[in-house]
């Protein structure tokens, strides 16, 4: 069954600390990875996204990782600021079907606290 | 900031009732989705489309139905309202990102409706 697990369900950091955020996924055949930001009310808002042969995305303060052997990825935070409180969605996409299927995380929530 | 809209934003309403929700996108792409989200829970993929007069169910079962009339506009109905429809919905649209690998097939998603039936 493609399934997307991630961890911590919800973390709470200090401004200006660094964070760590895990994903793991069991989508076969992968296609690729990405990692959204949602804030509360809001519609999910794309960081990054890696294909197969991709192993780092950088985007500002946030640096994913994507080690598809062990189909693990990992969404790093730093210098965190108030603003990045928010879900942190992992989702990936299969090679399957045209339509490119995603498969949802439940989401990090990650709350920054001055 | 991608340009998908959804409307109302926030909508709170008795059982019974006749609704739909409203998203339009201005990027001229062909797919369109509609998701539904509960607090914490991850998006379930509800409704979607390939084009025009295309619509497809998705993955989790819901009374609601769909139109695509023109490229921009993917409303979605529901013909009588009841409790169990109190969610989050999302809306979103894709096209091959110009200069990406054919795989991306990034989805664009609108700020979303929160549905309340009382």
């Amino acid at each position: 069954k493609n399934q997307v697990e991630q961890s911590p369900q919800s973390l709470i950091i200090l401004e200006g600390k660094n964070c760590t955020l895990q994903c793991n996924y069991t989508v076969s055949p992968f296609s690729n990875l990405r990692w959204y930001k949602q804030d509360t009310g809001r519609g999910p808002v794309s960081l990054t996204i890696m294909t197969f042969s991709e192993n780092t995305k950088s985007n500002g303060r946030y640096t994913a990782t994507l080690d598809a052997d062990t189909k693990q990825s990992s969404l790093h935070i730093t210098a965190s600021q108030l603003s990045d409180s928010a879900s942190y969605i992992c989702v990936v996409s299969d090679r399957g079907s045209t339509l490119g299927r995603l498969y949802f995380g439940r989401g990090t929530q990650l709350t920054v606290w001055p | 900031e991608a340009d998908i809209y959804q409307t109302p934003r926030y909508l709170v309403i008795g059982t019974g009732k006749k609704i739909t929700l409203e998203c339009s996108q201005t990027m001229g792409h062909d797919k369109m989705y509609w998701y539904q989200q509960d607090p914490g829970m991850e998006l379930h993929l509800i409704h979607y489309s390939y084009g025009v007069n295309s619509t497809e169910k998705g993955d989790l079962s819901s009374e609601s139905t769909v139109s695509r009339i023109r490229t921009e506009h993917f409303p979605l109905t529901l013909e009588s309202a009841r409790p169990s429809h109190t969610s989050q919905y999302l809306c979103a649209s894709s096209d091959r990102t110009s200069g990406a690998p054919s795989s991306y097939n990034e989805q664009f998603f609108g700020p979303g409706t929160r549905l309340t039936v009382l």
